[in-house]
């Protein structure tokens, strides 16, 4: 069946640093990708998507793109800061109406 | 705009107690579906609804029932809790659908989320 697949954490960095969280998937047919950020104590809410192979998904300074050759949806952000520290998920949403989520990956950054 | 709003932020039950956990949302939202986190595992999907009357089966459905009677709310309910249910609950709804290529890729949007406790 369709599943998500990212890099395990903790992941810490110092403030500036470049950050990737990897991210693969299975799925068939064409699912659009979404990472999702969760803040301590709040729900989980939309950091970027893309809905087709090669789309570039951006916000707030992260970026991720939808690569179908190698079925990878990695966010990367240029330089991180303290701000940044929360738990990221990356998803898929294939034909139909279930969303599916990765473990999440707890990112924290240092001053 | 409240958006998703759950009730209650947290709860403690003893084994075999029954409750329900509300969810109910603004947006005119078609579907809402609930979940559950738990460490290392992410979110799992318990049930969801496209639309007022209809509900379905997630990954982990069972020891929930649901129900949607309108289209705003969305009740959760544990008929005899066990010590496994202790987990975070989060209600989730978007326009018309989860996603797939062609619907425009609906993104959810969350609740705060509720942390159940089954002792």
């Amino acid at each position: 069946g369709d599943s998500v697949t990212q890099m395990e954490g903790p992941v810490t960095l110092s403030e500036e640093a470049f950050l990737t969280i990897n991210c693969t998937y299975t799925a068939t047919g064409y699912p659009s990708l979404f990472w999702y950020v969760q803040y301590p104590g709040e729900g989980l809410q939309l950091l970027l998507k893309a809905t087709k192979a090669d789309d570039k998904g951006s916000n707030k300074g992260f970026e991720a793109t939808y690569r179908k050759e190698t079925t990878s949806f990695h966010l990367e952000k240029g330089s991180v800061q303290v701000s940044d520290s929360a738990v990221y998920f990356c998803a898929l949403a294939p034909w139909g109406f279930k969303t599916i989520f990765g473990a999440g990956t707890r990112l924290f950054v240092k001053a | 705009n409240a958006g998703v709003t759950q009730t209650p932020k947290f709860q403690v039950l003893k084994t075999g107690q029954s409750m329900t956990l509300q969810c109910a949302q603004d947006m005119n939202h078609e579907y809402m579906s609930w979940y559950r986190q738990d460490p290392g595992m992410g979110l799992r999907l318990i049930h969801y609804s496209v639309g007022a009357g209809i509900t379905d089966q997630g990954e982990v459905p069972n020891g929930y029932n649901v129900s949607r009677s309108t289209t705003e709310d969305f009740p959760l309910r544990l008929l005899s809790a066990a010590p496994s249910q202790t987990s975070v609950y989060f209600c989730a709804s978007s326009p018309n659908g989860g996603g797939g290529h062609t619907s425009g890729a609906n993104v959810l949007t969350f609740g705060a989320g509720s942390r159940l406790t089954v002792l």
